[in-house]
């Protein structure tokens, strides 16, 4: 069964590198999201990307986020300047199409542990 | 503004016996509902959803979901709970009038004992 992957499954950086989180979603998806679950707490939509842009982000995604489909397979998520409070696990997700009644399916996550 | 709620922080039930996982919802417009599972470290696997007709709807493992608009609800069952459906579950929104975003509840822990 085709699944989205992410690389890494666990990353630690020092407050203020840059961090760039990776995944492959499934190949014959248009829709590409990005979600996040501190620990403990819900899991937030961050950004969802189509046709090489963005077409949707929340308040959350400020403008230390950046996304980037740089070829035709990898989806990326860029924090340019890490927080303690970006620790998180990152979800990379894809979905067919955009409708509302399409599901979106998620990859195992990034854990990113900003010390 | 879209919510979902579940209730429950924790559900526990004896192997073989039935289980129910809460969810409500509040949304503006038609709801797109979907429920999700995470096993321990692990992505968050799609069970089901519901987008419009028959109210209840089946999905994997032997769970379905019965919607029921006059109580914004979307509860998840499973006539007999097994010891490898402990996990998390979370209940999410979509709409119509809203962006694409897929709304979560907090998350019910599930666990099964045998």
């Amino acid at each position: 069964e085709p699944e989205v992957t992410q690389t890494p499954s666990h990353q630690v950086t020092q407050m203020g590198q840059e961090v760039i989180l990776r995944c492959v979603p499934i190949s014959n998806h248009l829709y590409f999201y990005w979600y996040r679950q501190i620990l403990g707490q819900k899991v937030e939509f961050l950004v969802s990307f189509y046709n090489n842009e963005i077409s949707e982000k929340s308040e959350i995604f400020d403008d230390q986020f950046s996304v980037e489909r740089p070829d035709g397979s990898n989806f990326t998520l860029k924090i340019r300047s890490t927080k303690l409070e970006d620790s998180a696990m990152y979800f990379c997700a894809s979905s067919e199409l955009g409708a509302r009644g399409n599901t979106i399916y998620f990859g195992e996550g990034s854990w990113l542990t900003v010390v | 503004a879209q919510s979902v709620a579940q209730p429950e922080d924790q559900v526990n039930v004896a192997e073989g016996n039935p289980l129910t996982v809460k969810c409500t919802y509040s949304v503006s417009g038609n709801p797109y509902l979907f429920w999700y599972v995470q096993y321990p470290n692990r992505g968050l696997q799609f069970l089901l959803k519901y987008i419009t007709g028959d109210n209840l709807v089946k999905g994997s493992y032997g769970f379905e979901a019965e919607f029921n608009k006059s109580q914004t609800s979307f509860h998840l069952k499973k006539p007999s709970a097994l010891v490898s459906d402990s996990a998390l579950y979370f209940c999410a929104v979509r709409t119509n009038q809203a962006g694409t975003a897929l709304i979560f509840g907090k998350g019910t822990t599930l666990s099964v004992s045998s």
